[in-house]
């Protein structure tokens, strides 16, 4: 089976910062990635699709890039909403997630 | 407007079962492949496994943690998956989401769970 180790676990940032989140895999896997949002009590919501594509009504700051086994998620100016925790995820056959990554106030 | 609500959560002692219900609207449930996920108190997300549509072949991958225990069906005639539940442990509480696709997509639409607390 796949893993995916994200890195860090977890961070502390202020707004503004820029953030850098990333997923390895055990092996390649395209760019089969998605990035995920999560806030506590609430379901996951996809930011990135196919390492690299935006979803729909996210904001630009939120970018996604990568292709086989390296991949980054990047904040570019961190907003007092994005304190969350974010995960990485590989489809297509199989599903793993990254292990996770909080995001706290500094 | 895509929704999916998620149904059927609870206590329910260890060894016995559960069935979780997700019932989609708002897109062509039979296009899609239907997907589960949990998360354990305090934890990150685990897959559970999911259900391709029939174009795909109807075929469904599991978690190896879950693999024997859990079965995904669909009725596609009432846009619904389901999650069949057997053999429950203590570690098997979570809080249990649905999600749209998750085979040749990432998951996109999520619904926003129900909890199964697995305790005697």
């Amino acid at each position: 089976d796949i893993q995916m180790t994200q890195s860090p676990s977890s961070l502390s940032a202020s707004v503004g910062d820029r953030v850098t989140i990333t997923c390895r895999a055990s092996q390649g896997i395209r760019n089969d990635l998605a990035w995920y949002q999560q806030k506590p009590g609430k379901a996951p919501k996809r930011l990135i699709y196919a390492s690299s594509s935006l979803q729909s009504g996210v904001p630009s700051r939120f970018s996604g890039s990568g292709s086989g086994t390296e991949f980054t998620l990047t904040i570019s100016s961190l907003q007092p909403e994005d304190f969350a925790t974010y995960y990485c995820l590989k489809y297509n056959n199989y599903v793993t997630f990254g292990g996770g990554t909080k995001v706290e106030i500094k | 407007e895509v929704q999916l609500v998620e149904s059927g959560g609870g206590l329910v002692q260890p060894g016995r079962s559960l069935r979780l219900s997700c019932t989609a609207s708002g897109f062509k449930f039979d296009l899609y492949a239907m997907s589960w996920f949990r998360q354990a108190p305090g934890k990150g997300l685990e897959w559970v496994g999911f259900l391709r549509s029939k174009i795909y072949g109807g075929t469904a991958q599991y978690a190896a943690s879950v693999t024997g225990r859990f079965t995904i069906s669909r009725d596609d005639s009432k846009s619904i998956a389901y999650l069949q539940l057997d053999s429950l442990k203590t570690d098997d509480t979570a809080v249990y989401y649905c999600a749209r696709e998750g085979n040749t997509i990432a998951p996109d639409y999520w619904g926003q769970g129900t909890l199964v607390t697995v305790s005697s």
